[in-house]
């Protein structure tokens, strides 16, 4: 099966400026997950879809970033406007159902730097 | 709330020693533990979880809850073990919907 798709690869702007990245899940996973790692921790989940709902946004933070999950499928996370502590990997993860017991997929992250 | 210790950022072997990769939680519900791994250039990929009990490329995992630990475990490291290790944890009860809480990994170096 193909794995999760994210794209960019790497992505630098400057403070204040705004950004976007795109995640497409592996075909039939019903949930979604954006993780952020800043460099040296480990990755923090940011927000979490099953199919086009919001499960868990507790760790966004929402008045600079937002995702949606258009029919349940591709979903974007946007950063504006962006900080220099928003400098990390942003990874995209799927799973099949969502459960505690379901492995997760994950993509192979957006870099982000912020300058 | 969650929270996942690993204690330790690096880890040095030799190859061919016992290695063991300490993981530490707090979770007061019902905690369900996992491993992830990634190797150099490739993304974050499972393990292997309590729930299987499985042993994944030579490695065990035995979760205690007297101690609160899950720590990773292999008799004879090989270099191909040398990667970036987390330690993850997830609500095993109500609708969590596989929401995963990751310690901040430790990078083993199996040296030949």
């Amino acid at each position: 099966e193909a794995g999760v798709a994210q794209s960019p690869r790497y992505k630098i702007i400057e403070k204040r400026q705004s950004v976007a990245f795109w995640c497409n899940p592996i075909s039939g996973h019903a949930t979604l997950y954006w993780y952020q790692q800043i460099l040296g921790q480990g990755p923090k989940l940011l927000i979490q879809f099953q199919n086009n709902g919001v499960v868990d946004d507790s760790q966004l933070p929402k008045d600079r970033f937002s995702a949606e999950r258009l029919k349940g499928v591709d979903s974007t996370l946007k950063i504006q406007p962006a900080k220099l502590e928003d400098s990390a990997v942003y990874l995209c993860a799927s799973s099949p159902r969502g459960r505690w017991y379901s492995p997760l997929h994950f993509g192979n992250g957006t870099r982000l730097t912020v300058t | 709330a969650q929270r996942v210790t690993q204690p330790e950022k690096l880890l040095s072997v030799f190859k061919g020693a016992p290695v063991e990769l300490k993981c530490n939680y707090s979770y007061s519900g019902s905690p369900e533990l996992f491993w992830y791994v990634q190797y150099s250039r490739q993304r974050l990929q499972l393990l292997l979880r309590h729930i299987s009990r499985e042993s994944i490329k030579g490695f065990t995992a035995d979760l205690n809850k007297g101690e609160t630990s899950f720590h990773l475990k292999k008799p004879f490291a090989q270099e191909e073990d040398s990667a970036m290790y987390y330690c993850a944890l997830a609500n095993a009860g109500g609708t969590s919907y596989g929401k995963l809480t990751f310690g901040q990994g430790t990078i083993l170096t199996v040296h030949p």
